[in-house]
């Protein structure tokens, strides 16, 4: 959607490489959801970020969130195979509907 | 696996025609969500509900409708189905449905209308 704009739209990187995508919102934002997908499965729920300035971890995933720039980044360290798949943002910015970003594709390459 | 649960997974049918998909939310979930994802429209918010009742509503057309049976699982019922209805759909559950609340999805249903 137009509210969410994710960057880049797709990767490909080399196994062990650091990658970041980000997600920028038109509208302000008060909180923000990452989600990862395989193509043609469900949502798996990575991450919510609720302040500004939060930044959260799980494993080599780290996503935090700018409220100033109205910006989230998600970051994966040495990226792995099993990282491969589609990345959505998504966040409720107008008041009990998530909206989600139109997606990063990642591909990771052995 | 999310312990939300959606039927059936794939389903096949010609326009006109009128299917119900149907969503099952994880124990102890109040608030069920519809998501229509397309390659071109992306993933879209159509509708919320809330222990039975009508929370939000996103870019729901007036062809579909959904509702809350008080055991909290859900149905959306499409009908005049269009060749641009197929896609698939999501069903999400969380436990409060206000504010910052983690959704949970459903593995989807690819709705295929030839």
């Amino acid at each position: 959607s137009q509210e969410l704009e994710q960057s880049p739209q797709s990767l490909i990187v080399q196994e062990g490489k650091n990658l970041t995508i980000n997600c920028t919102s038109s509208k302000t934002l008060y909180g923000l959801y990452w989600y990862k997908q395989k193509y043609g499965e469900g949502l798996i729920f990575l991450m919510m970020l609720q302040k500004g300035g939060e930044e959260k971890s799980h494993e080599k995933i780290t996503a935090k969130l700018d409220e100033k720039k109205q910006q989230s980044s998600l970051h994966i360290t040495a990226s792995q195979p099993s990282h491969a798949g589609i990345y959505l943002c998504g966040a409720d910015i107008y008041g009990g509907k998530l909206i989600f970003g139109q997606g990063t594709e990642l591909s990771v390459k052995p | 696996d999310s312990g939300v649960t959606q039927t059936p997974k794939h389903l096949i049918t010609a326009t006109g025609q009128r299917v119900t998909l149907r969503c099952s939310p994880r124990s102890g979930d109040l608030s069920v969500y519809w998501y229509q994802q397309s390659l071109d429209q992306g993933l879209q918010f159509l509708i919320q509900y809330y222990n039975g009742e009508e929370r939000a509503k996103g870019n729901i057309l007036e062809r579909f409708s959904a509702q809350q049976f008080p055991d909290l699982h859900s149905e959306l019922n499409l009908s005049s189905l269009e060749l641009g209805d197929s896609a698939l759909y999501f069903c999400a559950s969380s436990r409060r449905g206000y504010g910052l609340d983690e959704q949970f999805f459903g593995p989807g249903t690819r709705l295929t209308v030839l």
